[in-house]
């Protein structure tokens, strides 16, 4: 069956370090990864979008990376700082269908 | 700035009774989406539309419609509301099939 996990519910990082977050599929083959943020009572709002193509993307502070083999995608959040505390989610697009969403991974910098 | 605006942030309502959540957006985007969230569930398609009088099921359509009568405008209607409808209200809208989507900020609903 196809399946979107994000590596935990929840994770607590120290202000600073390095905040990574795992987004695994199973049964799909996406064209698209797209990261996404969500603040308590907001809807999502997008961040990054990578292709199967590209292995690694960058803006300011975050970066993505897609590995096609592994079926899964890294985000990274250098130099995290409280501010980023949220949800992320990742959401796959496969061709002829809709953006499919992981459950999400709340991360918690704390100062 | 882009915005997708959805009716009411926070619905109470009774078994039984109909529903209706409003979304309008001002990007002029076709594609138009309705998601519910639960937790650990994370977000779930109800419907879409790619055009105006179109719409598509999406995973879980059972006990909702929509309609779409003008581009910016995109409906959600729960026929006799029921409590396991209780949930955070998503709607959506993107420019293209694969582009990013710009949500609203929800509509929580609960149903006593």
């Amino acid at each position: 069956s196809q399946k979107i996990e994000q590596n935990s519910e929840a994770l607590n990082i120290q202000e600073g370090k390095t905040a990574t977050l795992t987004c695994n599929y199973t049964n799909y083959s996406p064209a698209y990864l797209q990261w996404y943020r969500q603040d308590p009572g907001r809807g999502p709002v997008f961040l990054l979008l990578i292709r199967e193509n590209e292995k690694e993307k960058r803006k300011e502070r975050l970066k993505v990376t897609f590995d096609t083999t592994l079926k899964q995608s890294l985000f990274h959040i250098t130099a995290s700082q409280p501010a980023d505390s949220a949800t992320y989610l990742c959401a796959l697009w496969n061709y002829g269908q809709n953006f499919v969403f992981g459950p999400g991974t709340r991360l918690s910098v704390l100062p | 700035d882009v915005k997708v605006t959805q009716s009411s942030r926070y619905l109470v309502k009774r078994t039984g009774e109909k529903v209706f959540l409003e979304c309008v957006q001002d990007m002029d985007h076709e594609n138009m989406f309705w998601y519910r969230q639960d937790p650990g569930l994370g977000l779930r398609l109800i419907y879409f539309s790619y055009d105006v009088k179109m719409k598509e099921k999406g995973d879980i359509p059972e006990g909702y419609s929509v309609s779409r009568e003008k581009k910016e405008r995109f409906s959600l209607i729960l026929e006799s509301a029921s409590t396991n409808q209780t949930s955070m209200y998503l709607c959506a809208s993107s420019f293209g099939n694969n582009e990013k989507l710009f949500f609203g900020s929800g509509t929580q609903l609960s149903v006593l």
